[in-house]
């Protein structure tokens, strides 16, 4: 097992443009967040997914973020019409979804900067 | 006030030093404690992840929680350079629930 995976590392586009990220969770787990992260600052709640169903969206997700996770497998985060002030880190973290313990493992992140 | 403080550092020791990381917050409502290891460019890396009011030991690593003083602590014996990096407290309601974050401390330990 090689843990949580996303694609791409780093992305760098221009404001207006649309981007995709794809989390790729530890096998068997159910259970998988995104969080964005600016510099100086620790990871911030976007969504999160139990299986396929989102559960819950911060309210820093604005009409232009939507994710999915059609399969209960990888996850999708996708910005229409990116602004600069949507460069940051966004990270993917992934749990068994356990009650009791259940800890989240994270992956590397994706970049983004908006030009 | 915010949810969670946490001192931004910049905490330079010299190696073999023991370090003492801290974090207070102010949501009663948190039950599980987590401390997270981040370096540059890299996703956070669990070190510790606990439940009640003590401490827990994990080779080098000791988190110790008080809740009734809503202050969680990591101390790491014997610094090593490796050891630099930004280090994240987390707190979390519920055990399969979203995270929130301290802004993190960043650690230098030099040789």
């Amino acid at each position: 097992d090689t843990g949580v995976s996303q694609d791409p590392r780093h992305k760098i586009t221009k404001r207006g443009q649309n981007v995709t990220f794809r989390c790729d969770p530890i096998s068997e787990h159910n259970r998988l967040y995104w969080y964005r992260q600016t510099l100086g600052q620790g990871p911030e709640f976007l969504t999160y997914f139990q299986n396929e169903a989102q559960l819950e969206k911060s309210r820093l997700l604005s009409d232009r973020f939507s994710a999915e996770r059609p399969k209960g497998s990888f996850s999708t985060l996708e910005i229409q019409r990116t602004e600069q002030g949507d460069s940051a880190m966004y990270l993917c973290a992934s749990s068994l979804g356990l009650a009791g313990t259940d800890e989240q493992y994270f992956g590397p992140g994706t970049r983004l900067t908006v030009t | 006030q915010k949810e969670v403080e946490q001192d931004p550092g910049p905490l330079s020791v010299p190696e073999g030093a023991i370090v003492s990381l801290n974090c207070t917050y102010s949501n009663s409502a948190f039950q599980y404690f987590m401390w997270y290891r981040q370096y540059s460019r890299k996703g956070p890396e669990l070190l510790m992840y606990t439940y009640s009011s003590g401490n827990k030991e994990d080779g080098r690593f000791t988190a110790q929680v008080d809740k009734s003083s809503k202050y969680i602590s990591l101390f790491i014996r014997d610094s090593q350079p490796s050891d630099s990096a930004t280090y994240l407290c987390a707190f979390s309601m519920d055990s399969s629930y979203k995270l929130i974050f301290g802004s993190g401390t960043r650690l230098l330990v030099r040789p």
